[in-house]
């Protein structure tokens, strides 16, 4: 059971908006930011967005984040075959004293 | 580039010890926190501890608080995970990761990882 709550799969057509929500508490979203990574299979997880809704040089600006209260979201714009990976949220737990992850959420391109 | 190569995985029998090595490269390896994440086959990531740029700071996940150890050696630009009393449960991916600046920001760089194999 994992600390963040995510849905375990999402599904969209290309060029469709996806979103895909991270829910959590006072003790870590509700207080801290929250992060997003990508993992492609077989590869290691990718920094998508930090700090609630900040994009690293090199990921397109069809992928988003957004936060509110002890909830964010990770928005995915003009949907693509290449975009199929598990996404996954994370933020730092003050009651933990820890990082805590989602479950993450399984993407799939129809 | 950033570069984190993870070594010293394998298969082990309960109960015993392994120790992980994550050699860096391409930016200041003193300056910035690194963490250890893991990742059991067809399950999520998990994070497994964090130490400050200076080593003087560490925090564990509760499942292996006790059992593993983080350091570095800022002139080797070397992390290290010292895992003891291993279990079933800690068979994973273990990644070396750098955070973006101290512990609590985001892990920009992922090294590909190693596996461990705990198992009789």
């Amino acid at each position: 059971q994992s600390v963040l709550t995510q849905p375990p799969s999402a599904s969209g057509t290309p060029g469709q908006r996806v979103t895909i929500s991270c829910s959590g508490s006072s003790s870590n979203i509700g207080s801290n930011t929250v992060n997003w990574y990508q993992q492609l299979p077989g590869t290691a997880p990718k920094l998508l967005i930090y700090s609630n809704d900040e994009r690293p040089s090199g990921v397109p600006d069809r992928f988003s984040g957004s936060k509110s209260g002890t909830s964010a979201s990770l928005a995915i714009s003009g949907l693509q075959s290449d975009d199929e990976a598990d996404y996954y949220c994370a933020s730092w737990d003050d009651s933990l004293n820890g990082w805590v992850f989602g479950g993450g959420t399984k993407l799939t391109v129809l | 580039q950033v570069q984190l190569v993870e070594s010293g995985g394998g298969v082990v029998q309960p109960g015993t010890s392994l120790r992980l090595s994550c050699a860096a490269s391409g930016f200041k390896f003193s300056s910035y926190g690194m963490h250890w994440v893991r990742q059991a086959p067809g399950q999520g990531l998990e994070w497994v501890a964090v130490t400050s740029y200076d080593g003087r700071s560490k925090y564990y996940s509760d499942s292996v608080k006790g059992r593993f150890t983080i350091s570095r050696d800022n002139s080797k630009n070397t992390l290290f995970l010292q895992m003891s009393s291993l279990r079933a449960e800690d068979t994973a991916v273990y990644y070396c990761v750098k955070d973006g600046l101290g512990i609590k920001y985001y892990f920009d760089y992922w090294g590909q990882g190693t596996l461990v194999t705990v198992s009789s």
